[in-house]
């Protein structure tokens, strides 16, 4: 199984302010990665696919990038509303594994 | 629109049996993998198995193997997971979601509470 490592586990962001997550993966598995944003109370949401690929309505504050084992998540000034937990997935192969996570929080 | 809502909240006693259901809309049902994922209080999804509808085809997450039975029901668009025996362990919160390689679109989420 693909081990999904993701850091910081927090990130503490001032709003207005730039954040990077990144997420390593245990073995290569070329783009076939993906970002989700989840929110309290809510579902889990697609931000990226395919490392790159801004999934729909998703601003362009946020961009992505990576390939093989390290991928990175970049938001660049943070709003209100991006204080979520964000995690990291590949489905390079089954079973596909989730990162642990990492936690933006208002600073 | 893409839809998939899922039965309500559920409070069962260790060794009770449980199915809960993801009610499919907006697209065609047998042309996409629909996965079950499991989330702990505080901790990352974890898979548990996914199934195609249009020939039932089910692949599980070895640490899911025998523990659940994923189904589908292709005459009403709906997916099920169901346990016959749930333990305090299972007390978590169940997705069930699209995929098209990666997922994209979950539903609502349906809480399971496993308690003597």
């Amino acid at each position: 199984e693909i081990v999904m490592t993701q850091s910081p586990a927090t990130l503490s962001v001032s709003p207005g302010e730039r954040a990077t997550l990144s997420c390593r993966a245990s073995e290569n598995i070329d783009t076939n990665f993906a970002w989700y944003q989840q929110k309290p109370g809510q579902a889990p949401r697609l931000l990226f696919y395919s490392a790159v690929s801004r999934a729909t309505s998703i601003p362009a504050r946020f961009s992505a990038s990576g390939s093989g084992t390290e991928f990175t998540l970049i938001i660049s000034s943070l709003q209100s509303e991006d204080f979520a937990v964000y995690y990291c997935q590949q489905y390079n192969e089954w079973p596909q594994t989730f990162g642990q996570g990492t936690k933006v929080e208002i600073k | 629109d893409v839809r998939l809502v899922q039965s309500g909240a559920e409070v069962k006693k260790p060794g009770e049996s449980l199915r809960i259901a993801c009610k499919t809309s907006g697209f065609t049902f047998t042309t996409y993998w629909i996965g079950w994922v499991r989330q702990l209080p505080g901790k990352g999804p974890e898979w548990m198995g996914r199934i195609y509808p249009d020939d039932s085809d089910t692949k599980y997450t070895p640490s899911f193997q025998g523990q659940v039975t994923i189904s589908a029901d292709k005459s009403i668009n709906t997916a099920y997971l169901q346990w016959t025996s749930l333990q305090a362990s299972d007390t978590a919160l169940y997705y069930c979601v699209r995929l098209v390689n990666w997922v994209d679109f979950w539903g609502q989420g349906t809480p399971v509470i496993v308690s003597a």
